[in-house]
């Protein structure tokens, strides 16, 4: 596509549901990652793809959060069991490059766990 | 901790004057990287500096580096209302593949 779109935009649960959320980047981008940003605060790296390999997932707060990208396109992130805690704005963002290049970043999807 | 310190946290100044923010780290680069966010949205890329590199210019933007200070700063030149914004340094880390951003300045520009 010709942006990076993230569905949903807004996603509002009760604590102990499961969310997924879903990033669709660039098409010609080869790496995505997953950042968390809360209110106020920079992003927080959680984890990142080359195609469908994930190097490092080193970010992640806790084994409830899990992200796959099976074709080494669309992405998906998933929290299992949410808590508060987990309220925040979910951000991906793609990349042309192997190595850190510029991040193309998506609107986000803010969840709110109540 | 890897990720970068912005100073200051939050900057107010006139139309027309120049904003400068700064960023340091403590870990080895590959290269810096500033991005500006606007109200929320997305992050949107401004300039790249790379490690060997010590100066960057794109438009009203002066990005410099000082590696061996381990410090990078932004200049917007001749601000505008519209430069209103958080903007965030992220440190490409040498030997890892990814972006650590720093807690942003917040900038206002008052008309």
């Amino acid at each position: 596509g010709a942006g990076v779109s993230q569905s949903p935009r807004y996603k509002v649960t009760k604590r102990g549901q499961d969310v997924t959320l879903r990033c669709d980047p660039i098409s010609s981008h080869a790496t995505l990652y997953w950042y968390q940003q809360a209110l106020g605060q920079g992003p927080e790296f959680l984890t990142y793809f080359n195609y469908e390999a994930q190097p490092d997932k080193s970010g992640l707060p806790s084994d409830r959060f899990s992200a796959e990208r099976p074709e080494g396109s669309i992405s998906t992130l998933t929290i299992q069991r949410t808590e508060q805690r987990d309220s925040a704005m979910y951000r991906c963002a793609s990349s042309s490059d192997r190595g850190i290049g510029e991040l193309f970043f998506g609107e986000g999807s803010r969840l709110t766990v109540l | 901790s890897q990720q970068g310190e912005e100073d200051p946290q939050a900057l107010s100044i006139q139309e027309g004057e120049n904003a400068t923010m700064n960023c340091s780290y403590k870990t080895s680069i590959n290269n810096l990287q500033w991005y500006r966010q606007n109200s929320g949205r997305g992050l949107v890329h401004l300039i790249l500096i790379r490690s060997n590199e010590r100066e960057k210019h794109s438009g009203r933007l002066r990005v410099t580096l000082d590696t061996s200070k381990k410090s990078s700063s932004l200049l917007i030149t001749a601000s505008r209302a519209a430069d209103t914004a958080s903007y965030f340094c992220a440190i490409g880390i040498q030997g890892a593949q990814k972006l650590v951003f720093g807690q942003g300045t917040r900038l206002t520009i008052n008309p």
